[in-house]
């Protein structure tokens, strides 16, 4: 009965590799975010999704791409990886933007 | 542009009263909320506060001054489970859908 699930929980992989992310929530929760964590902790917003409306974080390099199959789900492709990249990846959900409903978290390794 | 401002560290002792402050700077503001985060787990939901005031939710209590662009997050009967990391945010000015959070407040509760 988790609420909102992320798989896999790690991924390791080489430069110049694509990788995806898989995200679903169970909340019937209308809007998904994914965040990205950097190593000092800072959380910071990349993608929402809202009935099919995306909306971008300028900052977010064209590599990392959102799809959305349903609406309960939100998955991340990033192709390209880079050393940057490494983080760990939140996907959240809500119905309200104050109150988010975030996974275990994807943490990503890029050697 | 938008910012958050919290201390990045407090410590204390098992038993004690932990105030963490942050301030913020938002063109567009709808309310602050509290997520805590321990380590390798995720941001959990804390509280929101969108008018003036104390809100209390067992030992956690939330306060918020709008005039001010302050609120502060008060920990009461500290217990060691507490030690995680705190963050204080507001909502995205431009896309409204997602949050802004401020840095991090990293607790350490020691007995």
């Amino acid at each position: 009965d988790t609420a909102v699930s992320q798989t896999p929980k790690y991924l390791v992989t080489q430069m110049g590799n694509d990788k995806s992310i898989k995200c679903e929530q169970n909340l019937g929760h209308d809007t998904m975010y994914w965040y990205k964590q950097d190593s000092k902790k800072f959380l910071k917003i990349m993608f929402s999704y809202n009935n099919k409306e995306l909306i971008i974080n300028e900052t977010v390099p064209n590599r990392f791409s959102p799809k959305s199959p349903d609406k309960a789900h939100l998955n991340l492709h990033i192709n390209s990886l880079e050393l940057g990249d490494s983080a760990v990846y939140f996907c959240a959900s809500s119905s309200t933007e104050e109150t988010q409903y975030f996974g275990p978290g994807t943490r990503l390794l890029v050697l | 542009g938008q910012s958050l401002e919290q201390p990045s560290e407090v410590t204390a002792v098992e038993g004690a009263i932990v105030q963490i402050n942050c301030t913020y700077q938002t063109s567009g503001f709808y309310g602050l909320s509290w997520y805590q985060q321990h380590d390798g787990g995720a941001p959990t939901f804390l509280s929101y506060n969108a008018l003036d005031g104390l809100e209390e939710t067992g030992r956690f209590s939330s306060f918020l001054s709008r005039s001010d662009s302050y609120g502060y997050l008060l920990l009461q009967e500290l217990q060691m489970k507490d030690s995680a990391s705190y963050f204080c945010a507001v909502r995205d000015e431009f896309k409204t859908t997602a949050l802004i959070f401020g840095k991090g407040t990293t607790l350490s509760v020691s007995s």
